[in-house]
C-alpha cells in the first residue's frame, strides 16, 4: 500500500531564504508526482507535475526533483517571500490513476 | 474564468439529512474526482469518473452516491448524514488517460465545507 510522507510538518523561515520541502513514498512504482499548495480555507493549486520519466521540473522560483528509485521528491523554493506561506502537498499517482497525498508541510515565511 | 467550481461553499446540516454538492468544470476535461479532506487536513480520493463512467470507487459508505450527468459535471449526494461526514469535499478534474486511469495533472475546485450537527 502506497504511503506518502512529508517532512517537516511545519517550517518557518525568514523572507529571502532558499528552502527545501521533502516528500517520500514507499512504493517506487509510481506514474507521476504532483506538488500543490493550499492556502487556508482554499482549494489546491497545482504547482508542478513531474512525469515518472523526468528527474526534475521547474516553474519560476520552484524546482521539483524526483528520484523514483529512492522514493523521494523535493520541492526547492528560491528566495522565499511572505506570499509563499501556505501548506505544500505532495501527491503520487498510483496504478489506476489514484492520487495519494502526503499530509503536507505548513510553510510560514516571515517578513 | 476557466476553472473547477463547486456549490455550495459551506453546508451546515443536521444528522440524518440528505444533501448534495455540485461540481462543474469548463476545462474540457474528461475525468472528474471527489476527494475528502478530514479535520487533520488529510486528503483522500473517494470517486473518479471518466466520461460519465465510474472508474475509481474507494471504500466509501454507500450513503455517498456520485452522479455524472455529463463530462463537465460530477455531483455528490450524501444520504443520512453522520457527524463523521463533517469535512471539506473537493472536486477535481483532469484530461483522460489510458484505459485504467488518468495520470494527468489534476485541477481542484475551492472545496465545500460540510458541517453535520
Amino acid at each position: 500500500k502506497q504511503e506518502v510522507t512529508q517532512i517537516p510538518a511545519a517550517l518557518s523561515v525568514p523572507e529571502g531564504e532558499n528552502l527545501v520541502l521533502n516528500c517520500s513514498f514507499t512504493d517506487s512504482a509510481i506514474y507521476n508526482l504532483q506538488w500543490f499548495r493550499q492556502d487556508p480555507g482554499k482549494g489546491l493549486t497545482s504547482l508542478l507535475l513531474i512525469q515518472s520519466s523526468q528527474r526534475e521540473q521547474t516553474s519560476g522560483r520552484l524546482n521539483a526533483s524526483l528520484d523514483k528509485s529512492s522514493g523521494r521528491s523535493t520541492l526547492y523554493i528560491a528566495a522565499s517571500q511572505p506570499g509563499d506561506s501556505a501548506t505544500y502537498l505532495c501527491a503520487v499517482y498510483n496504478q489506476g490513476g489514484k492520487l495519494i497525498f502526503g499530509q503536507g508541510t505548513e510553510l510560514s515565511v516571515k517578513p | 474564468d476557466t476553472a473547477v467550481s463547486q456549490t455550495p461553499k459551506y453546508l451546515v446540516t443536521q444528522m440524518g439529512n440528505d444533501k448534495s454538492i455540485k461540481c462543474e468544470q469548463n476545462l474540457g476535461h474528461d475525468t472528474m474526482y471527489w476527494y475528502k479532506q478530514d479535520s487533520k487536513k488529510f486528503l483522500k480520493i473517494m470517486f473518479s469518473y471518466n466520461n460519465k463512467e465510474l472508474i475509481i470507487n474507494e471504500t466509501v459508505p454507500n450513503r455517498f452516491s456520485p452522479k455524472s450527468p455529463d463530462k463537465a459535471h460530477l455531483n455528490l449526494h450524501i444520504n443520512s448524514l453522520e457527524l463523521g461526514d463533517s469535512a471539506v469535499y473537493f472536486c477535481a478534474s483532469s484530461h483522460a488517460g489510458e484505459a485504467g486511469g488518468s495520470y494527468n495533472e489534476q485541477f481542484f475546485g475551492p472545496g465545500t465545507r460540510l458541517t453535520v450537527l
